[in-house]
């Protein structure tokens, strides 16, 4: 049974281009989320998608879109990337009920120049 | 906006000591709890999710307990090992998953 498999594992772009991260989920979850950890800080949340919809959104500018297809898997998308959007990125899938626990990817860190 | 904290930031133990961190949170608008464990180079690994006031979870060496009321979680680990070395996650779940910035155990043998 897979776990959440997020690809690529490194990126490095520049300023100014744009980059897709990709997810799967584990095997019976239905709900994705992506987060964005920065150096000394805990994971912040960018949205979570159930249903091919973005059901929540965190505190994240238009520059960060995402999509699930209908197999639940869901791709990460940053248009107009700044230095400051250098992170470790992570996917996280669930039921989607809160009192569930999230089950995580190995993360894709990206570098900008 | 939720903020969550976490307090220490890093702790540094021997072998054998017991040692606990606390998350503290807003209690208004709280659907639940969790604590992740994530080691360096791994993902974070889900410990607990507690949603009653006064629930307690434990595996093996790890426990925690939730207080709701007054917005704070405990996580004790027992004996420490070595392998217990790794940043462990609080996170509140209000509509969304809120995390705290961890702390960071390091266990010496």
């Amino acid at each position: 049974d897979a776990g959440v498999t997020q690809s690529p594992t490194h990126l490095i772009k520049t300023r100014g281009q744009q980059v897709t991260l990709r997810c799967s989920p584990k095997s019976g979850h239905d709900t994705v989320s992506w987060y964005q950890q920065a150096l000394g800080q805990g994971p912040q949340f960018i949205f979570q998608y159930y249903e091919e919809e973005e059901r929540q959104r965190g505190n994240f500018p238009d520059r960060f879109s995402g999509h699930q297809f209908p197999n639940y898997s869901s791709e990460l998308n940053v248009n107009a990337l700044l230095l400051g959007d250098s992170a470790l990125y992570l996917c996280a899938s669930s039921s989607g009920q809160p009192n569930q626990p999230q089950h995580f990817g190995d993360g894709t860190r990206l570098s900008i120049l | 906006i939720l903020n969550v904290e976490q307090s220490p930031q890093s702790l540094h133990v021997q072998e054998g000591d017991s040692t606990n961190f606390t998350c503290s949170f807003p209690s208004s608008n709280f659907y639940a709890l969790h604590w992740y464990r994530w080691e360096t180079a791994k993902s974070p690994e889900a410990l607990f999710v507690m949603t009653l006031n006064g629930d307690e979870k434990k595996k093996g060496r790890i426990s925690a307990t939730l207080n709701t009321k007054e917005g704070y979680s405990y996580l004790y680990i027992k004996g420490s090992q070595p392998e217990d070395s790794a940043t462990y996650l609080c996170a509140a779940n209000t509509d969304k998953l809120i995390f705290g910035t961890g702390t960071r155990l390091q266990v010496f043998p």
